[in-house]
């Protein structure tokens, strides 16, 4: 079976250019998930989605941040316009309902913003 | 402020010898806890979980170990392996099988020692 695949695998991109990053969830899985991994923050869950609605994007940082999840299979996580601090790995991670807490992770975007 | 904790940010371990990863959590409505790992360039794996109703977990080379009363779990890997070595992260969650999303530590990067 496939897993959790995401594009870009690497970005640099300059500062003030919009950014967007996109997943492919787990066939069959109801929930996707975004995280940011940083140095300082370790991982953190920027957004969730259940069955492609939005439930809770407390985590993420400012409204440079959106992201949408249009259907089943595809989401996107898009930064307008990226700053220099957005830097990070960003792993987008999904899982099925009723199957516990485990959730499966993409390889993640690495984003530098210059 | 951060609900999961570990504090140590790497750790170095000779090949068979015994590895300790720590993980302190403030939550008390926590109950269902897990260890990922995370090699570079790929996304954090499920290793291992525990639920609060038991104080260890034990799958192969891997124990977890729950003190509910301390809030603090450890990861126990004996014998290490110098392909442990990676990112270990510590998560919990209030409420198993839930919608409730994973709240993770910042990581310990373990190294095993040929």
């Amino acid at each position: 079976d496939a897993g959790v695949i995401q594009s870009p695998r690497h970005e640099v991109t300059e500062m003030g250019q919009e950014v967007t990053l996109r997943c492919k969830p787990i066939s069959g899985h109801d929930y996707l998930f975004w995280y940011r991994q940083t140095m300082m923050r370790g991982l953190e869950l920027l957004i969730y989605f259940n069955n492609n609605v939005p439930i809770d994007d407390s985590g993420m940082p400012e409204d440079r941040f959106s992201a949408k999840m249009p259907n089943a299979s595809f989401s996107t996580l898009k930064i307008q316009p990226s700053e220099p601090r957005d830097s990070a790995v960003y792993f987008c991670a999904s899982r099925r309902q009723g199957s516990g807490n485990t959730i499966y992770f993409g390889e993640g975007s690495w984003l530098t913003v210059v | 402020d951060q609900q999961v904790k570990q504090n140590s940010p790497s750790l170095s371990v000779q090949e068979g010898r015994i590895s300790i990863l720590n993980c302190d959590y403030t939550n008390s409505m926590f109950d269902y806890f897990l260890w990922y790992k995370k090699y570079p360039a790929e996304g954090p794996t499920f290793l291992i979980s525990i639920s609060s109703i038991k104080d260890k977990n034990e799958d192969g080379r891997f124990t977890v170990f729950l003190n509910k009363s301390a809030k603090h779990l450890s990861l126990h890997i004996v014998p290490s392996q110098p392909g442990d070595s990676a990112v270990y992260f510590c998560a919990a969650t209030a409420a198993p099988g839930s919608a409730r999303q994973l709240t993770f530590g910042s990581g310990t990067q373990l190294t095993v020692l040929p």
